[in-house]
């Protein structure tokens, strides 16, 4: 069964601060690893990650997989209130239809 | 990115009732997938939904209580049928225009049964 960790399960910062997001899992046939911000309903696409060792960066954040340990790390920078949210990592799984497995999130809160 | 329309954002039913969920999109795609969100967790994929034939259920999902239709490449409906108050929760949908590329989600629907 393919399986999503990701820590710390909360996270509460001032702004500025940077923060490192965690995620580490286990899949049976690995397509991608995938990160999403949530903050009502709605997951939306951060970053989609498939090799290793190649950051992807989009503005103040950034992420990167490692294949070898199996885990990423999603970085913000210069955190605004803006990024207070759930950060989701997701696993998708080539062999079973393109399944998205899911870890339980890390709930960023960004303190004025 | 494709454009995900899903209806409605929320509803209140009574218990021993259906609801049908409708996810449109404004582009035809490979795949579209049904996911719940219960309360306080994370997403748990329901089904793959097929174009033109059954869906594909994950283990614990059963077509009786969720039954789907996919009649098109663009639109593809939920219901959540005989409804408990264990079924309150967010119904999200999502799709894939390629084998290579990212799945999207849809607003999502907020189900409470009561």
């Amino acid at each position: 069964e393919d399986k999503v960790v990701q820590s710390p399960l909360s996270l509460v910062v001032h702004e500025g601060d940077t923060v490192t997001l965690n995620c580490s899992y286990e899949v049976t046939n690995f397509r991608s690893l995938l990160w999403y911000k949530q903050e009502k309903k709605a997951p939306t696409f951060l970053f989609m990650l498939t090799s290793s060792g190649i950051e992807k960066k989009s503005g103040r954040l950034s992420s990167i997989l490692d294949k070898k340990e199996l885990f990423s790390i999603l970085n913000i920078t210069a955190t605004q209130t803006g990024d207070s949210a759930v950060y989701l990592c997701a696993v998708e799984n080539g062999g079973s239809n393109y399944k998205l497995t899911f870890g339980k999130g890390t709930l960023l809160t960004v303190n004025p | 990115s494709a454009v995900i329309s899903q209806k409605p954002s929320r509803d209140i039913c009574q218990r021993g009732t259906s609801l049908t969920i409708q996810c449109q999109v404004d582009s035809q795609v490979t795949m579209m997938f049904w996911y719940r969100q219960q309360p306080g967790q994370s997403l748990t994929l329901i089904a793959t939904a097929n174009q033109g034939s059954e869906a594909t259920y994950e283990s614990g999902f059963v077509i009786d209580k969720f039954p789907i239709s996919r009649p098109n490449l663009t639109f593809s409906t939920l219901t959540v049928s005989n409804m408990s108050p264990e079924d309150s929760s967010i119904y999200l949908c999502s799709v894939k225009q390629g084998m290579d590329t990212e799945a999207f989600f849809g607003q999502g629907t907020r189900l409470t049964v009561v």
